[in-house]
């Protein structure tokens, strides 16, 4: 059983475009992270969500929107895609904030 | 601020070769430290953790121990193997802000046979 799953592990489109991403866990945590992994494998914390609420939002566009319909779940919306957009997008849960985090294979989008 | 810094890569060894990679860092209080590997084209897998200072986490012939003097959680391995090529990150759980891990920028160890 995956514990942490993402769909889709590979996303091209063109720029302009709007995407989904999405993230499920059925490890019971409460907590869920998104993050970004650069092309340098930099990774930056954007979103997270501890049991359906948003606590942290760094300096992200706001073409990205997360949304969290249940604690299990938590998705990435991007509007307008844009070429620096393009990047590895990694889905985390914890059971809570500050214990350690379980990763999702990833998600690489490519925007052309 | 809080931060991770770890030692450049790549790191290229040699199989059987003693294997160390260098993290220390900046943290507000004594938070638990992690060591994260990515394998090429995966996620990040939890390698080993320490909770609290000289704490030491092992797994898989890995080692590291949580030395609070030297804000320092170094990776050792005693005999490397092909497999062990990947990207190794040193991070910290930021517990004032949602506990979102800060990482240090990855060092990626190749292997040669």
């Amino acid at each position: 059983d995956t514990a942490v799953s993402q769909t889709p592990k590979y996303l091209v489109t063109q720029m302009g475009n709007d995407k989904s991403i999405k993230c499920e866990q059925n490890l019971g945590h409460d907590t869920m992270y998104w993050y970004k992994q650069d092309s340098k494998k930099f990774l930056k914390i954007m979103f997270s969500y501890n049991n359906k609420e948003l606590i942290i939002n760094e300096t992200v566009p706001n073409r990205f929107s997360p949304k969290s319909p249940d604690k299990a779940h938590l998705n990435l919306h991007i509007n307008s895609l844009e070429l620096g957009d393009s990047a590895v997008y990694f889905c985390a849960s914890s059971q809570v904030k500050g214990s350690e985090q379980f990763f999702g294979p990833g998600t690489r989008l490519t925007v052309l | 601020g809080n931060s991770v810094t770890q030692m450049e890569g790549p790191v290229t060894l040699s199989e059987e070769a003693f294997l160390t990679i260098n993290c220390t860092y900046t943290a507000t209080g004594y938070p638990s430290l992690f060591w994260y590997v990515q394998y090429p084209g995966e996620g990040l897998q939890l390698l080993l953790k320490a909770t609290k200072a000289d704490d030491k986490g092992s797994n898989k012939g890995f080692e590291a121990t949580y030395r609070k003097e030297t804000t320092s959680f170094h990776l050792e391995k005693g005999s490397v193997q092909v497999s062990d090529s990947a990207v190794y990150f040193c991070a910290f759980p930021y517990y004032n802000q949602g506990g979102k891990l800060i990482f240090g920028q990855g060092t990626e160890l190749s292997v040669k046979p």
